[in-house]
């Protein structure tokens, strides 16, 4: 089961800053949280990471709660290309071989109007 | 293009019969992962390979799927006898296995199958 848990739809203005939430109170010390994103029929596509600092790119920035139990993704100027499904994750272990797997929820459905 | 490809980007299959599909990661990756979406879901993990060696496996991936991954490269992954449930995009990532945390999967188009 997913860890995370987030808002099935939002709505945003173009141009404007779209603020995604995400909870994720059972996290361990250890987990990063990890955003993807997934544009109609595309895979999903990495944005960003982080484990207690706030994290920034040229994509988005993300901010984390100091308790680590939820955190926000911030995209700055919204555009309608950013219309996507977006994944707050955090990752579980595989017991072999050391990796990780993406455990997905539903996501929120972003939606950004003109 | 150097991202993840992925054939063929749909396949359309009567109940019953085989199907294959192929990925090919990132050159140098050494991670590949197998995902399955249905319609309105999350992707969910099938399998990964570490180079050749696949090492874990989901419960979802029944006896009738079978994923390879010959010389640590390109993957397959086969669907014997079809079913309809079987109808899910088939989504393959890589990640270059430097580091156990951390890491960015690169996520192909997928594999859009239906079962009729």
């Amino acid at each position: 089961d997913a860890k995370t848990t987030q808002p099935p739809s939002m709505d945003c203005a173009e141009g404007r800053a779209a603020n995604l939430p995400c909870n994720h109170s059972t996290i361990s010390g250890n987990e990063y949280v990890y955003w993807y994103r997934q544009i109609h029929s595309q895979g999903p596509q990495y944005i960003i990471h982080g484990l207690k600092n706030n994290e920034t790119n040229e994509m988005a920035s993300l901010i984390i709660t100091e308790d680590r139990k939820s955190s926000t993704l911030i995209l700055p100027h919204a555009t309608l290309r950013d219309t996507a499904v977006y994944y707050c994750i955090v990752r579980v272990a595989l017991t072999q071989g050391g990796s990780e797997k993406l455990v997905f929820g539903k996501g929120t459905k972003l939606t950004v109007n003109p | 293009d150097t991202g993840v490809s992925q054939d063929p980007r749909h396949k359309i299959t009567k109940r019953g019969q085989n199907v294959t599909f192929r990925c090919d990661p990132i050159s140098e990756h050494n991670r590949l992962y197998w995902y399955r979406q249905t319609l309105g879901q999350g992707p969910e993990f099938l399998t990964y390979f570490q180079n050749e060696a696949q090492l874990e496996k989901s419960r979802l991936l029944s006896d009738r799927f079978s994923a390879e991954r010959p010389k640590g490269s390109f993957s397959t992954l086969e669907i014997q006898r079809t079913e309809q449930g079987d109808s899910a995009m088939y989504l393959c990532a890589s990640s270059t296995g430097q580091t156990r945390t951390n890491e960015k999967l690169f996520f192909g188009s997928g594999t859009q199958l239906s079962v009729l």
